[in-house]
């Protein structure tokens, strides 16, 4: 069965700071990975999706994240972080067996701080 | 273009009620889904409709959910018998073929209260 592990339900950064959200997978085949962030009463955005094809990811509004399969994780960063930046944010696997449907981690709210 | 639109945004109703939700995905995209959010389960996944294939129904808690997609576009997800343990908020996805690298592409959720 393939899982999703996001630590830190709440994190909390500085105007300007690094963003580093935390995403550690279980799959007994090769994953393909996604991180989607969530505005308040809104449906979720794709901000990434790993396929195998590159281990360094680049997404939408300056986020990225690296598939690190010795690790497990697929962290997701942004070097500066602005206050529109805040949302949640959901890791999710799609494997092989699956019909593309996705499991979802807990979720990490980001809030940022003037 | 238009995006996934789900209807009605907000649905009060109560215990033991049926409920209809509805998704108009977007045009063109064979794949929808139905997720649930709530609090304490988080994101979980219900059903999903592939083109005019039989329905992967893994997902549904219990026989009081099904769903119908007709004619390949619009979907309604029906909870008969409504409990207060279905308060969540529903969301739907599409994509455009389904596999599973293909973008899903949300709506903005129903927000289901059972009183």
């Amino acid at each position: 069965a393939q899982s999703v592990t996001q630590l830190g339900s709440h994190v909390s950064v500085s105007e300007g700071a690094l963003v580093l959200l935390r995403c550690n997978y279980s799959s007994s085949v090769p994953p393909y990975l996604f991180w989607y962030v969530q505005y308040p009463n809104q449906g979720l955005q794709l901000l990434l999706k790993y396929t195998s094809a590159a281990t360094l990811v680049k997404g939408i509004n300056g986020f990225e994240a690296e598939f690190k399969k010795s690790e497990t994780s697929f962290h997701l960063t942004k070097p500066s972080a602005h206050m529109s930046d805040a949302a949640e944010y959901f890791c999710a696997v799609s494997g092989i067996g699956s019909q593309g449907n996705l499991i979802f981690g807990k979720g990490t709210k980001l809030s940022v701080k003037p | 273009g238009a995006g996934v639109s789900q209807s009605p945004s907000n649905k009060v109703t109560e215990k033991g009620k049926d409920v209809e939700l509805r998704c108009d995905p977007i045009s063109g995209h064979t794949a929808l889904y139905w997720y649930r959010q709530s609090l304490g389960q988080g994101l979980e996944f219900l059903i999903y409709f592939q083109g005019n294939s039989a329905p992967d129904k893994s997902g549904l808690p219990s026989d009081r959910f099904s769903a119908e997609r007709t004619g390949g576009s619009v979907s309604t997800l029906t909870i008969q018998r409504t409990q207060q343990e279905d308060s969540a908020v529903y969301l739907c996805a599409s994509s455009g073929t389904g596999g599973v690298v293909d973008t899903q592409y949300f709506g903005p959720g129903t927000r289901l209260t059972v009183l």
